[in-house]
Order: C-alpha cells, then structure tokens, then sequence
C-alpha cells in the first residue's frame, strides 16, 4: 500500500522550458513534505519542502506547491537547465507519529539542450 | 562541513555471509536513520535513532537486521545471515533536531548484492 505515489516514472523538457513534477498522497495526517534530487550513484540530496499550513513554498528555481484537499503536490523549476536532469523523489512525514519518511517511486526528470 | 559519509560503498557478499554497514552522521546531528532501497522501488524507512536510543525501529524488514549507535556517533547496520531480498541500495540519513519540519540529509548509500 503505497502511501505516497508519483505516478510519472520520466518526464522529458526542453532546456529553459518548464518542468512540473507532480505526487500524491493517501494519508491525510502527512504534515510534511520534501522533494528530494538524486544523481546516479549518489545519495538523495534535499531540494525544498513544505509544511501543510502552507501552500506554496519558492527558493530560487525551484517552487513547491501543496493542494492539501487534493491530496496533491507539484515541483515546478523555472527555468530548466540541463544540470536538473536526475530522478527526483517526493517524501512526506507525519510529525505526530516520528520522523520517519514515506518516499513515492521517483520521477527520472531529463532536460535536453 | 561535512556531509553523511557511508562505509562500503558497494559490498558484495554470498548468501549466509555477514555483512556490517557503516554511517557517519553530520556532526552534532542527535538523529540517525536508515532507509534501503530494493530493486529500484521506493526508499523505504528501516529505523530512527535519537543519539545512542532507538526511537523507531518499526521499518526493520526481520532479526537477520542488527543496528546500533553506541555513543550515539556513528551507527553500523549489521545483516546476519544476509539473504538474496537483501540486495539494495543502503542509505543513512541525519538530522539535527528532529523535531516538526526537520531536514533529513542523506548519505551515499552502501549498495549491498547478495549472490
């Protein structure tokens, strides 16, 4: 039972275009939400968050939006640049029940020249 | 500053064997966690660490699966016997507080292959 999905397994973007990566969720008591970036053979490094009392979330390119009545989040990168190109994961914490994090599958995310 | 460090970054192993991971939290990090990721699924959550106490270990797959963190530094994840659904990607992350709206930074991973 997979409580956090990213149902787009690879997104394809013209460099300089935008790139919207998208994640939903089942448990309403996430209060938490990261997007993680990962390259190959590396660990996942922390991209930005949102907390729930909140819906939307901009550092620099990168904008996170929370729909929280959808049970929907999106990542936008404005714009993209070929370096963005790696798998990108969506996480989400209930902070009343430890600090575990439930990841989604992943989004491979390839921005072209 | 540096960041999560991980120890063996790749380990192959034959089935039976014994097989000790290691994590080097970030410094001054009281919390320490564990995640794998098998076959290309999602990073699953294994355990939590508060310092040298396990706050959470409710992701630990079974007994073959041994962590600690005496001194509540480092923290090593020990398989014994190691089976053939154990090959993944290990990971370690750390977090300062561990409070509401923690970050956790991750580590390279230890990619385990159990043969």
């Amino acid at each position: 039972d997979q409580q956090v999905k990213q149902n787009s397994p690879s997104l394809s973007v013209q460099e300089g275009r935008i790139s919207i990566l998208n994640c939903d969720y089942t448990n309403s008591m996430f209060d938490y939400f990261l997007w993680y970036k990962k390259y190959p053979a590396e660990g996942p490094t922390f991209l930005i968050s949102i907390s729930s009392i909140k819906d939307k979330n901009e550092d620099g390119r990168f904008t996170v939006f929370l729909n929280k009545s959808a049970k929907h989040l999106s990542l936008h990168i404005v714009p993209s640049q070929p370096g963005d190109s790696a798998v990108y994961f969506c996480a989400a914490s209930d902070n009343n029940a430890g600090n575990m994090l439930t990841f989604g599958g992943g989004t491979r995310l390839m921005v072209k020249p | 500053e540096a960041g999560v460090t991980q120890f063996p970054s790749h380990s192959v192993i034959e089935k039976g064997q014994t097989v000790t991971l290691r994590c080097d939290p970030i410094s001054g990090h009281d919390n320490l966690y564990w995640y794998r990721r098998v076959m290309g699924k999602e990073i699953k959550f294994l355990l939590h660490f508060v310092k040298e106490s396990k706050q959470d270990e409710s992701g630990m797959p079974n007994n073959r699966f041994l962590a600690e963190r005496t001194g509540g530094t480092y923290s090593t994840l020990k398989v014994q016997p190691a089976e053939l659904e154990d090959s993944g990607v290990y990971f370690c992350a750390s977090s300062q507080w561990g409070g509401k709206a923690d970050t956790q930074y991750f580590g390279p991973g230890t990619r385990l292959t159990v043969l």
